[in-house]
């Protein structure tokens, strides 16, 4: 059974860097086609997608924030952390890891259950 | 960057009805189109991939169609558990990106 779980701070004060850890199983990253990606969705917003990692440690980056977000991953652990920096409070939101798969054409075929973060002094 | 735009935003509907959402790509994307289903406080579960393939385990009163960029999410004979909000997301080029949603309610 393939599962993905998102842990981090649940209120971090603005100006602050914010490190989120997806922890998973049932699947390893280094398999050839294997990738892990975050996504968050603010309040009754839509869903954002920030942050990619791929099985060969290729890393994507959202356009809008790639200055200040970091993907990696410890293969060992089956983990991939994701740091963002200069936290404000537009950055309230859940966020989510989500796993991609050879042969889904690169849809988000498993998705952890979301991590509340508040940006707020 | 690809945007990617659903219409309707909000739409009600009874059950037994047949409904069909939207998504337009700004540039052509293929057939690299998701669809997913997201109910209140839960995450998003994938529906349909490369525009029209069923995954696994989802009923098959939902359909998708298209190519290039245009796309459309079909349910034949809505459910009461298909009242939701419903997302497209291309995978053509990185980064990748969502439609703002469509929520559908009960009429």
């Amino acid at each position: 059974q393939v599962t993905l779980k998102e842990s981090g701070p649940a209120l971090v004060k603005p100006t602050q860097t914010l490190t989120l850890t997806c922890t998973f199983s049932g699947f390893s990253l280094s398999t050839s086609g294997m990738r892990v990606t975050w996504i968050r969705q603010p309040p009754g917003k839509a869903l954002e997608w920030l942050a990619r990692i791929d099985w060969d440690d290729d890393k994507f980056y959202s356009t809008s924030l790639k200055t200040r977000l970091t993907i990696s991953k410890d293969t060992s652990k089956n983990q991939v952390v994701l740091t963002m920096t200069n936290m404000d409070p537009v950055d309230t939101a859940t966020y989510y890891c989500a796993r991609t798969q050879p042969g889904l054409q690169y849809a988000f075929d498993i998705w952890g259950q979301g991590t509340m973060v508040t940006v707020s002094s | 960057d690809i945007q990617m735009t659903q219409s309707p935003s909000s739409l009600s509907a009874s059950v037994g009805d047949r409904v069909s959402i939207t998504c337009r790509a700004s540039q052509s994307i293929s057939t690299y189109l998701s669809w997913y289903q997201q109910k209140p406080g839960k995450a998003p579960k994938l529906l349909i991939y490369a525009a029209s393939s069923l995954q696994s385990g989802v009923p098959s009163r939902f359909s998708g169609s298209g190519s290039g960029t245009d796309f459309t999410l079909t349910i034949s004979s809505l459910q009461p558990e298909d009242f939701a909000t419903y997302y497209c997301q291309q995978s053509y080029s990185t980064p990748y990106s969502f439609g703002q949603g469509a929520k559908l309610e009960i009429k």
